[in-house]
């Protein structure tokens, strides 16, 4: 069974920075593409960012364009999202997703950032 | 980036009810790479349809996609109980990925 598991959410002032974490277990980690996707409070979906396997590929939604960084270890079955001089606007629940390709089709439960002063 | 643009916002409907959501690209989706997922309050969001048209593993046949090119649609021919959530598109041909606003299927 496919598990995604992610930490490292929480309250943070704007201008601050997270580093979110994302453990992956029931499938072979190293394979698959993996993406982070955001919800806003009472908001729909907008995909973050992916990263090919082995992490020679990334991109990024405009808005976290130089400011979010995506990356991975396969040695330790873990995607992580360095989130950088954060905004009100960055506040959601954070999932990370296992890609087929690029389709997220499995996701985890995701972890809330709360930005605010 | 392409904008997809799913209608209506709000359909309202009875279990056993066929349910018709719409799902319009701003440019064509290459290779009809098309999703959608559906989202039950506070639960993790569950891929339906993929390629358009296949059906993702556990999802039952009343649930089905159809369209190309800009045109999308989900069709869910007998609504259950559980299949009163928001349903979102989502294109996965081009980066910036992107999703559309979400249909809320709910209750009549």
């Amino acid at each position: 069974e496919v598990q995604l598991v992610e930490s490292g959410g929480g309250l943070v002032q704007p201008g601050g920075s997270l580093r979110l974490s994302c453990v992956a277990s029931g499938f072979t980690f190293s394979s698959h593409w993996m993406h982070w996707v955001r919800q806003a409070p009472g908001k729909g979906l907008e995909w973050v960012a992916n990263i090919k396997q082995g992490g020679s590929e990334k991109y990024y939604v405009d808005s976290v364009k130089g400011r979010f960084i995506i990356s991975r270890d396969d040695a330790k079955n873990s995607l992580f999202l360095q989130l950088n001089s954060l905004t009100a606007e960055d506040t959601a629940v954070y999932y990370c997703a296992r890609g087929l390709g690029w389709l997220p089709d499995s996701w985890g439960q995701g972890t809330p950032v709360t930005v605010s002063s | 980036e392409i904008v997809l643009t799913q209608s209506p916002g709000t359909l309202s409907l009875s279990p056993g009810e066929r349910a018709t959501l719409s799902c319009r690209a701003s440019q064509s989706v290459g290779n009809n790479f098309l999703a959608w997922y559906h989202q039950k309050p506070g639960r993790t969001p569950r891929l339906l349809i993929y390629n358009a048209s296949r059906r993702a593993t556990g999802i039952p046949d009343r649930f089905s996609g159809s369209g190309s090119g800009t045109d999308f649609t989900l069709t869910i021919t007998r609504l259950e109980s559980e299949d009163f959530a928001v349903y979102y598109c989502h294109q996965h041909a081009y980066s910036p990925l992107t999703f559309g606003g979400g249909t809320k299927v709910e209750i009549k």
